[in-house]
């Protein structure tokens, strides 16, 4: 099935460092998300993109969606200990019906004080 | 205020056990999904429901069936039990007019099976 190529697995960074991370498809998507999930929790949704190039920011997160509508990026300045998480990216397909999602494989962080 | 409940939490079956894994929303989503998370491997749907009495195949269907009898609930059963589904296993739902298309999950299911 469609997959999503999320990168790095995972980072080891200390506090106040900024974080990159990117999600690659071979696929056209119309939605780019980005998730976060805190250990023993659900996914929390962090940013939605909607349209090729759009930037967009939530606090010390910025995300955007790739002009070829086959990737995104996440950043986080500034990091701090509660930043520590999986990060997630999940895309729609144009194809796609019903809401489905199809998400990467996840970025481990751990921020070290 | 409870948003998408699992149960239950955490569960230990044999192999060839059967059970039910519960899912409740309370925001009236139309669209309900089962995810199952395997490490390096993100989140793969499983069954999804967009309405009562509907539902329909994700990417990793087999050995699991659901059902959708209340708008509020979405069971998903395993009738013979397997070691390759031991996993943690996501709910979510979303509104169908929901524009951010962002679901709302529960806090997941741990399943092994020995």
């Amino acid at each position: 099935g469609q997959q999503l190529n999320q990168s790095p697995q995972s980072m080891f960074i200390q506090e106040g460092e900024d974080v990159s991370m990117n999600c690659t498809s071979s696929s056209i998507f119309n939605t780019w998300l980005w998730y976060k999930q805190d250990p023993g929790e659900g996914p929390v949704l962090l940013i939605a993109l909607y349209k090729a190039g759009e930037l967009t920011s939530n606090g010390r997160l910025t995300a955007q969606f790739g002009i070829t509508r086959k990737d995104s990026f996440l950043n986080i300045s500034a990091s701090i200990p509660s930043d520590v998480g999986i990060y997630f990216c999940a895309g729609q397909l144009e194809s796609t019906s019903y809401g489905k999602l199809t998400f990467g494989q996840g970025t481990i962080l751990t921020v070290h004080p | 205020n409870a948003g998408v409940t699992q149960t239950p939490k955490f569960r230990v079956l044999k192999t060839g056990q059967s059970m039910t894994l519960l899912c409740a929303q309370d925001m009236n989503h139309e669209y309900m999904y089962w995810y199952r998370q395997d490490p390096g491997m993100g989140l793969r749907l499983i069954h999804y429901s967009v309405g009562e009495g509907t539902t329909a195949k994700g990417e990793v269907p087999d050995g699991y069936n659901v059902s959708r009898l209340k708008k509020q609930n979405f069971l998903l059963g395993l009738e013979s039990a397997a070691p390759s589904q031991t996993s943690v296993y996501f709910c979510a739902s979303r509104r169908l007019t929901e524009i951010n298309y962002g679901y709302t999950f529960g806090s997941g299911t741990r399943l092994t099976v020995v």
